[in-house]
């Protein structure tokens, strides 16, 4: 079975540009998971999204990001105007319906984002 | 604020040496505590969840287990594919989903 896919694994850009961030769940997990995580660092939360619709966005840093999945599976990271502070692995989880119990986390390989 | 400490920050061990790694937090309505695996370049690999006070599981070398305010990660006899960094998370019934994770224990073992 495939587990979380994640697009591309490494990218570098210029400070100043604007990329893209893809995320393919598991089969059949309705909810999806951005983290990022910094060297030596545990991941933090950056946003959840239960179907089509962000959940809960609290953990975005600021408006220069921002996430959709207009399908309700495949995700999109999607950060403007990237700054040096942005070079990070940006991880992707996805899960069963959150509701229950068993609603384990299953993460993908990550993005390494180097921002020049 | 949810918050999780782990220790030791590192922790270097001879083949068949156990010991434990320790996890400790702080959260408003436990709903659950996780254990991960993570190695070099990859994403965490999901271990356990613990959702209440005296629970224990097992894979095999690997046992974690859950107080009211901590978790351990004890490992039996470890090999050097033991070898790892292991993190911790907890998830809280106000915020629901999210996970808030630990800075990890990097594992080595030494054959």
């Amino acid at each position: 079975g495939a587990g979380v896919s994640q697009t591309p694994s490494n990218k570098v850009t210029e400070k100043g540009k604007y990329v893209e961030l893809r995320c393919d769940p598991i089969s059949g997990h309705t909810a999806l998971y951005w983290y990022r995580q910094s060297l030596g660092q545990g991941p933090e939360f950056l946003i959840y999204f239960q179907g089509t619709g962000a959940a809960d966005d609290s953990g975005l840093p600021n408006d220069r990001f921002f996430a959709v999945r207009p399908e309700g599976s495949v995700s999109t990271l999607k950060i403007q105007r990237t700054e040096r502070g942005d070079s990070a692995v940006y991880l992707c989880a996805s899960s069963r319906p959150t509701s229950g119990l068993y609603n384990e986390q299953f993460f993908g390989p990550g993005t390494r984002l180097t921002v020049l | 604020e949810d918050q999780v400490t782990q220790s030791p920050e590192a922790l270097r061990l001879q083949e068949g040496e156990s010991s434990s790694l320790n996890c400790s937090y702080t959260v408003s309505g436990l709903r659950g505590l996780f254990w991960y695996r993570q190695d070099p370049g990859k994403g965490p690999e999901f271990l356990f969840t613990l959702y209440s006070a005296g629970e224990e599981k097992e894979k095999e070398r690997l046992k974690a287990t859950l107080t009211k305010k901590e978790s351990f990660l004890h490992i039996t006899a470890p090999k050097p594919e033991d070898s790892a960094t292991y993190l911790c998370a907890v998830q809280d019934r106000v915020r629901g989903s999210r996970l808030t994770f630990g800075e990890g224990t990097q594992l080595t073992v030494n054959p």
